[in-house]
């Protein structure tokens, strides 16, 4: 199985600074087929199940503000919100879809500073 | 518009058994492996199932394997989770996902509470 590691579990940001959070997988999740990432990234708010915001390690979901962004590739991704605002507070996950089972990170929650 | 409905959660004792159902739209559903992942109250995010577009491949997180039976009904475009000798551990909120289209897609989930 894949293993997905999460880092840092928490992270306290000011309004309008920016929140890094990385995840690395203890093995490639780049296609060589379609040179593609398989990776995506959640959000997630008490009560409410995990809202997709970003696919195939960079592809912004539709709506999601364009303050969220990916990057990465192989083993090594990023997950950046530019500006925190107050309705960013939430947990973030990172999941693997390259193969089955799927898998995920451990979960890194963001609060305001 | 792709959608995945979820449905079929409930209390139930532990022992007991459910039957999850997850209804798509929106796609070609015949076409996609299916996926069932759930969340246990205040933990992270864990694969329970997946099924292959025939229904002909099913595979099993250890932790269900021989108490959950996945399927699927393609003329229905419905995906199944037999669910039998529950536990208290299998409290959770279930959502089925497809991760074979452009865009990953999840359902909003079905809470299981298993309690006596």
């Amino acid at each position: 199985d894949i293993v997905m590691t999460q880092s840092p579990d928490s992270l306290a940001v000011s309004l309008g600074e920016r929140a890094t959070i990385n995840c690395k997988s203890s093995q490639s999740v780049l296609s060589n087929s379609n040179n593609k990432n398989y990776l995506a990234w959640y959000q997630q708010k008490p009560g409410q199940p995990p809202k997709l915001l970003i696919y195939w390690a960079s592809t912004r979901e539709s709506g999601v503000p364009d303050r969220f962004s990916g990057s990465g590739s192989g083993t090594d991704f990023t997950l950046t919100i530019s500006s925190l605002q107050a309705e960013d507070v939430a947990v973030y996950y990172c999941q693997q879809y390259y193969n089955t089972p799927l898998t995920f990170g451990g979960g890194t929650k963001v609060e305001i500073k | 518009e792709v959608q995945l409905v979820e449905s079929g959660g409930g209390l139930v004792q532990p022992g007991g058994s459910l039957r999850l159902s997850c209804a798509a739209s929106g796609f070609t559903f015949s076409s996609y492996g299916m996926h069932w992942v759930r969340q246990a109250p205040g933990k992270g995010l864990v694969w329970v199932s997946h099924i292959i577009s025939d229904g002909s491949r099913t595979k099993y997180a250890d932790s269900v394997r021989g108490r959950f039976t996945i399927s699927r009904d393609n003329a229905k475009s419905t995906l199944y989770l037999q669910m039998d000798s529950l536990r208290a551990e299998d409290t959770a909120l279930y959502c089925c996902a497809t991760f074979g289209m452009a865009t990953p897609t999840w359902g909003q989930g079905t809470l299981v509470t298993v309690s006596s």
